[in-house]
């Protein structure tokens, strides 16, 4: 079993329309991330979460919302998309005590 | 501020090495890089600290220069398994917070 899940795989939805991307994890870690994937632009972070009570935004956080139900549970939100937000989604987690950042299989989402 | 990478993109034939350069503008605590091969997830190379110390699982090797802010990937006698996307994290916080990536180097290698 996947040791970061991410759902859905694959989205498409209209502009206007509320979406939620979902994160679950099973390795314990502590640290999640959600980051976003546009051709020729890299990996971009849009919030980060090192417990469930710490929230920060990342370089992109305009348009997206989050929250941390649990440690194991992290939602980005789209409360209004729009085409611009049309991206390749991962969410990553990590320890405290290592640097390294596992991702998920991401999630392929376009507004039209 | 994003790191620069280079080349943007190489190909290679197997068997043949290959550096990809990471550039900073700002100062930097360490510097991480990925491989993300075509339809998958990025997964962690290695990281580099300031002072010399690397972490990483694959047999690859790489360079930290301090002074000039930069970090150089080594790929050598390449494998068709190289191929992918290579992106550089930078850590200025030295926190490791929040990691700034490249726009990532292509990596091609044929038989």
């Amino acid at each position: 079993d996947a040791d970061v899940t991410q759902t859905p795989r694959n989205r498409i939805t209209k502009t206007g329309k509320r979406i939620m991307l979902e994160c679950s994890q099973t390795k314990g870690h502590d640290r999640m991330y959600w980051y976003r994937q546009d051709p020729g632009l890299g990996l971009r972070l849009i919030y980060y979460s090192f417990d469930v009570k710490d929230i920060n935004k990342g370089e992109i956080s305009d348009g997206y919302s989050v929250s941390r139900q649990a440690q194991a549970k992290f939602s980005l939100s789209l409360e209004s998309a729009i085409p611009n937000q049309t991206a390749l989604y991962f969410c990553a987690t990590s320890t405290s005590g290592d640097y390294e950042q596992y991702f998920g299989p991401g999630t392929r989402l376009t507004v039209t | 501020q994003q790191p620069v990478q280079s080349p943007q993109a190489v190909i290679l034939r197997e068997g043949e090495d290959a550096v990809i350069n990471c550039s900073s503008s700002k100062a930097l605590y360490s510097v991480h890089w990925y491989r993300q091969k075509h339809g998958e997830a990025p997964v962690f190379l290695m990281i580099l600290l300031k002072g010399g110390e690397q972490k990483g699982h694959e047999k690859i090797s790489a360079s930290f220069n301090e002074k000039k802010q930069q970090s150089s990937l080594y790929l050598t006698a390449s494998q068709l398994s190289y191929s992918g996307t290579y992106f550089c994290g930078t850590d200025y916080s030295g926190s490791a917070r929040q990691l700034t990536f490249g726009s990532g180097t292509q990596l091609t290698v044929l038989p």
